[in-house]
């Protein structure tokens, strides 16, 4: 099945930064990569996916990049802000399956 | 629309007491999804139920089952808890695949 390793499991930065999680999944065949963001105490929620036929998607501050080729994916967020710290989740699923397989997450933590 | 509830928020059981936890969406989605949430270790998927009518198993299946009682509501049973199901469970739903899921407010469960 698929497997999914996201990097890192913590991330420090400053406000203002800019960040970057990376995740790599196993399938070749896999064709959807959405990313999810979960704040302390609350349920995950979708901010962004991408699918394969597309290599880059934007959505103001945040952007997701696919290389399909190393099989990897990441997520960046630009000027990163306090509200920013959550724990995010990336996802890959294959064409045709229900079953969709996240990583382990990373916290980010943004200090004011 | 309230979107994804579920009950209950908190749950406390012995060992081997049994339970049922609650699913309900408003968004007429056809699929609808359970996982577990531990520290470190993602979301993992229990079961999940493509369209009313029908259930498959997931990563984690093993001392759980669930109901697809119509297409608004799944619900996910534990027969005979152990402290090894101490989680935090997620219902989530999409209209259809695990394409843009959307998750409920969690059940926080403890079994002593």
């Amino acid at each position: 099945g698929e497997n999914v390793e996201q990097h890192p499991s913590t991330l420090s930065v400053q406000e203002g930064d800019s960040a970057v999680i990376k995740c790599t999944y196993s399938d070749s065949a896999s064709n959807y990569f959405p990313w999810y963001k979960q704040e302390l105490g609350k349920r995950p929620q979708l901010i962004i996916d991408i699918r394969s036929n597309v290599g880059e998607k934007k959505d103001q501050r945040i952007a997701v990049t696919l290389n399909k080729t190393a099989k990897h994916f990441s997520l960046h967020i630009t000027e990163t802000q306090p509200e920013d710290s959550a724990v995010y989740f990336c996802a890959a699923r294959t064409g045709g399956s229900y079953i969709p397989t996240f990583g382990r997450g990373t916290s980010l933590i943004v200090h004011p | 629309n309230a979107g994804v509830t579920q009950n209950p928020k908190f749950q406390v059981l012995k060992t081997g007491q049994s339970m049922t936890l609650q699913c309900a969406q408003d968004m007429n989605h056809n699929s609808m999804y359970w996982y577990r949430q531990d520290p470190g270790m993602g979301l993992r998927l229990i079961y999940y139920s493509a369209s009313e009518g029908t259930t498959d198993k997931g990563e984690v299946p093993n001392g759980y089952n669930v109901s697809r009682l119509n297409k608004r509501e799944f619900s996910l049973r534990l027969e005979s808890a152990a402290p090894s199901q101490t989680s935090v469970y997620f219902c989530a739903s999409s209209e259809q695949g695990p394409d843009t899921q959307y998750f409920g407010p969690g059940t926080r469960l403890t079994v002593l």
